[in-house]
Formats: structure tokens, C-alpha cells, sequence
């Protein structure tokens, strides 16, 4: 079956920490993996995107994703984290000329000043 | 404008109502779609057009009614809804199978039906 997980539902971390939001997935095909993050009340913004190539992408807002074909992974990091980047953060998965994204379920971060 | 439109981003209304969601592309995409986003789900795939054409149903209720006049352009019709309807509703448009296929979504319409 095709999936996204993301393990964790809250994160909270400190002002200046850095993070990681995981993500799994199970794809028949060759994957087009994405971030988005949406802040409440709004759609969803586009962060980063990894097509092919290079397995460490870097997106807006100085976050990064590292795609791992071994382990189905696809995290994402950033260095040192901003009160502004408080939000919820989705995983998704499609593939080249399909229409469905499978989307993960989200990971809410909170970011202690 | 730029991006994806949505209007209006708040709608209340009772279950006989009638409303209708509008959606804008402005990146020239081939391909639009709708969401259902509720809280603690992940999001619903609803609809799906390619070229003005309907290639996606979800297993929508009836109630939801979509339209695409144009490749810009896409409206959900909604009637008779329920309160498990409350959700907020995204649109999304992309251009399909130019191998760089990446959804861009619109800000939403956050429904309540009373």
C-alpha cells in the first residue's frame, strides 16, 4: 500500500535549536518526495521538492531534505530554528504524470522563545 | 495576482443553503484540484481536472458539485451539506506530466455548516 508517515504529531523545540521532521513512505513507483508547511488559517506553502539528482535539496526558508531510497526517508532539517517557523509541516509523495499526491498526516512544531 | 486564489475564505451556512467555493490559477497549469482538509486527517483528494476535464472522484457525496469552465478556473458547488462537512477547503493547480509535477495550493476557504 502507498503511505506517508509522520512518526511524530508535536515537536516543540527551542528558539535556535536546530530540527528534524521525519518522514517515511511506500511507493510503487519512483518517487517525487515534497515539504510543505502551512501556517494556520493559510494554505499550503511549497518548502522544498526532490525529483531525481542530488539527494540533499535545499528549499525556502534555509530548511533542507535529505532523500534516503534505503530507508524510505525523506527528512526534513534545518539548522536554527525561528519563532516564524512555527507551523505544521506535511509530507507528501506522487510520482511523474500522476495526479494524486498521498499526503503524511503532519507534524505541528512549536517553537519556545 | 499571482499563485492560486481562493474565494471567499470564510463561508457559514446552514444545511439548505446553497454557496458556491471559487478557485483562480495564475500559473498557467493544466491541472486543477480540490481538498478537503479536516482536523487530524490528512488531506482529501476530492477532485481532479486535467484540461477542463474531470479525471478524479473521489467517491464525493453528490452534495459537492464541481465545475471547470477553464483551465483557470474551478468552482465547487455546494447543497444540503452536513456538519461533518466543516472543514477547510483547498484548490490546487499544477502542470501535469512536465516532469516537474508540483502542486501549488491556494490560501483555502474555511467552511462551517451549521
Amino acid at each position: 500500500a502507498q503511505s506517508v508517515t509522520q512518526p511524530d504529531i508535536h515537536i516543540t523545540v527551542s528558539e535556535g535549536a536546530s530540527l528534524e521532521l521525519r518522514c517515511n513512505y511506500s511507493y510503487g513507483a519512483t518517487p517525487y518526495l515534497f515539504w510543505y508547511v502551512q501556517s494556520p488559517g493559510q494554505g499550503l506553502q511549497l518548502l522544498l521538492k526532490y525529483f531525481s539528482g542530488d539527494t540533499l535539496v535545499q528549499g525556502i526558508k534555509g530548511f533542507e531534505a535529505e532523500f534516503k531510497r534505503s530507508q524510505s526517508s525523506f527528512n526534513l532539517r534545518k539548522p536554527s530554528v525561528h519563532w516564524s517557523d512555527a507551523a505544521e509541516y506535511f509530507c507528501a509523495v506522487g510520482s511523474s504524470g500522476t495526479y494524486k499526491y498521498i499526503f503524511g498526516t503532519g507534524t505541528r512544531l512549536k517553537v519556545l522563545a | 495576482e499571482t499563485g492560486v486564489t481562493q474565494t471567499p475564505r470564510h463561508l457559514v451556512m446552514g444545511m439548505t443553503n446553497k454557496k458556491s467555493l471559487k478557485c483562480e490559477q495564475h500559473l498557467g497549469h493544466n491541472a486543477m484540484y480540490w481538498y478537503k482538509q479536516s482536523a487530524k486527517k490528512p488531506l482529501e483528494l476530492m477532485f481532479v481536472y486535467n484540461f477542463k476535464e474531470q479525471t478524479e472522484n473521489n467517491s464525493v457525496p453528490s452534495r459537492f458539485s464541481p465545475e471547470c469552465p477553464n483551465s483557470s478556473h474551478l468552482f465547487l458547488h455546494l447543497h444540503t451539506l452536513q456538519p461533518e462537512d466543516s472543514a477547510l477547503y483547498l484548490c490546487a493547480s499544477s502542470q501535469v506530466a512536465s516532469g516537474t509535477d508540483t502542486q501549488y495550493f491556494g490560501p483555502g476557504t474555511r467552511l462551517t455548516v451549521l
